[in-house]
């Protein structure tokens, strides 16, 4: 079983819609936790932090569930540019090593 | 503008030719992080260091060397390229936390190809 789990999709949306992403994750110490987006053939970039109280950036909310070991992000009105793959991100601390692990992303198309 | 450089940005080279990424950070990072990820795949850890002198193998056992001989400067090396190697290969790091953990800052990759 992968560390982080998520629907590979792609989801495609029209303009204006909200759409959701889930993400599980197996380690039940992970410590902190985040939402990468990666544009096609370019490094991934920091989106949001995840926060237990659950957090919002502008049109992004994130949410944690430690309890079921979920994440999600909500995105609203979603816009062309938001066009990419979505990858969840969690750090553990194990046997000294504190390294995130990486989800292998949800794509995004936002159509016109 | 990039904080975290890595150089060549394309790199094509023939089996069994020696080759090093380069990938320099001007942030002061303790931190830093060789990943590797084929095209639509996910980011798999294969070296990290904490500081100077600090290097680690990650999850992905992987054929090539890293060196940490300053704080902002964390080459990757392999002896001798073959075709399996082929990949991009992405440099992060990243503050120091005490707990938990900062996120990191990614260079735009180097996408290697062995012929």
């Amino acid at each position: 079983r992968k560390e982080v789990e998520q629907d590979p999709g792609p989801f495609n949306v029209p303009e204006g819609a909200t759409v959701a992403f889930n993400c599980t994750y197996s380690n039940s110490a992970s410590q902190s936790f985040f939402w990468y987006r990666q544009d096609c053939r370019k490094e991934p970039k920091l989106l949001m932090s995840v926060y237990s109280s659950g957090n919002e950036d502008g049109r992004f909310t994130a949410q944690l569930n430690r309890a079921s070991q979920y994440i999600s992000l909500l995105i609203r009105d979603s816009k062309l540019s938001d066009s990419a793959t979505y990858l969840c991100v969690v750090g553990v601390m194990d046997t000294g090593r504190r390294a995130l692990t990486f989800g292998s992303g949800t794509r995004l198309q936002v159509q016109p | 503008e990039a904080d975290i450089y890595q150089t060549p940005r394309y790199l094509v080279i023939g089996t069994g030719k020696k080759i090093t990424l380069e990938c320099s950070q001007t942030m002061g990072h303790d931190k830093m992080y060789w990943y590797q990820q084929d095209p639509g795949m996910e980011l798999h850890l294969i070296h990290y260091s904490y500081g100077v002198n600090s290097t680690e193998k990650g999850d992905l056992s992987s054929e090539s060397t890293v060196s940490r001989i300053r704080t902002e400067h964390f080459p990757l090396t392999l002896e001798s390229a073959r075709p399996s190697h082929t990949s991009q290969y992405l440099c992060a790091s990243s503050e120091n936390r005490d707990r938990g953990f900062y996120g990191y800052t990614f260079g735009s990759g180097t996408r290697l190809t062995v012929v």
